[in-house]
């Protein structure tokens, strides 16, 4: 069984649209996360999740919003898509809370690549 | 400037190479990690560190809190080890990332 998942696996769309991402984990973990990997390969975190509470939102714009249902799912909306939107989404989860000096390895979904046209 | 720098940015290593990458922080942390990021784009978490040491099979990684600084070492690399290892560091409700080591490992 996957332990993260993510669909769709490609996703291409036209500037203005909007769409979703959807993230599952089935590891039991209190806490997910989403980062977003730019043409250059820099990974950089987007929100984090603790039982679907919200707990990192980096300056991302606000057409980006998260949802969480249960804390097996951390789901992202994008809103009026954008060409510099382009990038591959991944979804991670973790047992603990991000920085915290509990073990909290990350798992990381297979990644989602967004393309905007 | 990046809170995390890594070293080299790219590495070429005939297989068999001891390897090292480095990995330097600028803010307090609680943990730093270790990433390994495939060809096909998959990441898979090597390590968690906040302090001295861990081995897994071929990798060590290791970290000195005073100096802000972790070492991810490779022993008898292997083509299959050509990948982009990335350094993570958690800082509360911080998340900060290097831009990565590109790795590749000519048989």
């Amino acid at each position: 069984d996957t332990a993260v998942s993510q669909t769709p696996k490609y996703l291409v769309t036209q500037m203005g649209n909007d769409k979703s991402i959807k993230c599952e984990q089935n590891l039991g973990h209190d806490t997910m996360y989403w980062y977003k990997q730019d043409s250059k390969k820099f990974l950089k975190i987007m929100f984090s999740y603790n039982n679907k509470e919200l707990i990192i939102n980096e300056t991302v714009p606000n057409r980006f919003s998260p949802k969480s249902p249960d804390k097996a799912h951390l789901n992202l909306h994008i809103n009026s898509l954008e060409l510099g939107d382009s990038a591959v989404y991944f979804c991670a989860s973790s047992q603990d809370r991000a920085g915290t000096r509990s073990t909290n390895e990350q798992f990381f979904g297979p990644g989602t690549r967004l393309t905007v046209l | 400037k990046n809170e995390v720098e890594q070293s080299p940015q790219n590495l070429t290593a005939q297989e068999g190479e001891f390897i090292t990458i480095n990995c330097s922080y600028s803010v307090g942390i609680s943990a730093l990690h270790w990433l390994q990021q495939h060809p096909g784009g998959g990441i898979v978490s090597l390590f968690m560190l906040s302090s001295g040491k861990k081995k897994h099979g071929r990798l060590i990684a290791t970290i000195n809190i005073q100096e802000k600084h972790s070492s991810l070492h490779i022993t008898a690399s292997h083509p299959r080890d050509s990948a982009v290892y990335i350094c993570a560091v958690g800082t509360g409700n911080q998340f900060y990332f290097g831009t990565g080591t590109s790795l590749t490992v000519i048989p």
